[in-house]
Order: structure tokens, then C-alpha cells, then sequence
């Protein structure tokens, strides 16, 4: 099946520091990949919808400056997140779709703020 | 609003005995319905979905669901668990069946399976 790939799979960082996340469809393209946070124990909640060459939409109370999202190409997605804090230590897990509406999930990136 | 409620966070079944993980939603149109499997530290893994038609959908892994509207649920099964089956499970519901990736996840079932 179709495979999606997150990078860096964990990341710890100071509080204060920017952190990318990468999201890579690797066999097929997606204009649209989304992001979700997991917090421990609990469901996944859509943070974002990524689209190729045009600007993220938000869902509501995520913030804009605080996570950036680019999808500068058919296969990849980028969150960043900026001036990290603890409270942003999470679980961050991106889909992608294909042509024909099925999504696939990324393995997962785990960010840790110190 | 939209919402999908799984009432069971944590099952424990004997490897071998069947499994139910129960699953309601609330959605104002006909709802798209999935299940998921993410195991710890991983992504998450379509077992099934339902968009239309057979109310009794397979799965991967020997797992099936039915959608019952009358009860609003979409309740997994499978008929013999095996150890290799401990994960969580997410139930989710989608807008369409083709034009969204916005999915609105139950909390999650922990299914452990002992020996």
C-alpha cells in the first residue's frame, strides 16, 4: 500500500527553539495532507489542512503563528513549530490523501520541549 | 456538532475469546465511518471503512464492523483475538467519502489481550 514517512520519527528541544516536522508521501502525490495532535491517552484532533502551493486552513483555536504549515510540493508537508514550549510536547501525526480519497497516516513524530 | 464517542477505554479479552470494541457517533448526514489501529509509538492502520451499501463491512486482520444506523453505532468485532491484536483503537467518521481527510477520531479503546 501507499506509504507515508515522518521525519524526524522524535525530536527534543530547549523551550524557546523552532521545530520542523516533515511529511513525505513517498509513492504516490498528495495535494492535501492534514496534521493531527495526540496527546497522551487521548483521541487525535485535526490541527490543520496542508495544500499544495496555497496556505494552510486552520481549524479553530490552533494557532497560525505557532504552528506553520508548507506544502511546498506533491509529496510533502512541513510543521513547524515555533518558539517551542513545553505545553507543545505532543505527538504529531500527518495523512496524506491520494487521487481517489484514501488517506494513509505517517508513523508519527514525537516532539519533546524541555 | 459532530462527534464520535467510543464508551470503553481500556477492554481486556483472553486470547482466543471475541471482541466487541463499541463505537456511536452523532453526525447530521450520512456519515462515513471508519476504524483504526495504532500501535504504541506508531501511525495509524485503516482495519475498514464504511461509506454505503453492506451495512456489514471485512476487514484486514479478521476484523469486521456493521453499521447500524437506527443505533447510530459502527461496532468492531472479531471473532478470535490474538495477541498481536493489543493496540488502540480508534473509530472516526469523515464527511465524504472521497473529498475529506478531516476526520472527527473517538477517544480510543485500549484493547489488552492476555495470555
Amino acid at each position: 500500500g501507499a506509504v507515508v514517512s515522518q521525519h524526524p520519527s522524535r525530536v527534543i528541544c530547549k523551550s524557546g527553539t523552532s521545530v520542523k516536522i516533515e511529511c513525505r508521501s513517498l509513492d504516490f502525490q498528495a495535494t492535501t495532507m492534514f496534521w493531527y495532535r495526540q496527546f497522551p491517552k487521548k483521541s487525535l484532533m485535526l490541527m490543520a489542512t496542508s495544500n499544495e502551493g496555497s496556505k494552510a486552513t486552520y481549524e479553530q483555536g490552533v494557532e497560525k503563528d505557532k504552528f506553520l504549515i508548507n506544502h511546498a510540493s506533491l509529496t510533502l508537508s512541513t510543521l513547524t513549530v515555533t518558539s517551542a514550549h513545553p505545553e507543545d510536547s505532543s505527538f504529531y501525526i500527518c495523512s496524506a490523501r491520494q487521487l481517489s480519497g484514501e488517506l494513509f497516516f505517517g508513523e508519527g513524530s514525537r516532539l519533546t520541549v524541555l | 456538532a459532530q462527534s464520535v464517542t467510543q464508551p470503553d477505554i481500556h477492554i481486556t479479552v483472553s486470547e482466543g475469546a471475541s471482541l466487541e470494541l463499541r463505537c456511536n457517533y452523532s453526525y447530521g448526514a450520512t456519515p462515513y465511518l471508519f476504524w483504526y489501529v495504532q500501535s504504541p509509538g506508531q501511525g495509524l492502520q485503516l482495519l475498514l471503512k464504511y461509506f454505503s451499501g453492506d451495512t456489514l463491512v471485512q476487514g484486514i486482520k479478521g476484523f469486521e464492523a456493521e453499521f447500524k444506523r437506527s443505533q447510530s453505532s459502527f461496532n468492531l468485532r472479531k471473532p478470535s483475538v490474538h495477541w498481536s491484536d493489543a493496540a488502540e483503537y480508534f473509530c472516526a467518521v469523515g464527511a465524504s467519502s472521497s473529498n475529506t481527510g478531516k476526520l472527527i477520531f473517538g477517544q480510543g479503546t485500549t484493547l489488552q489481550v492476555k495470555p
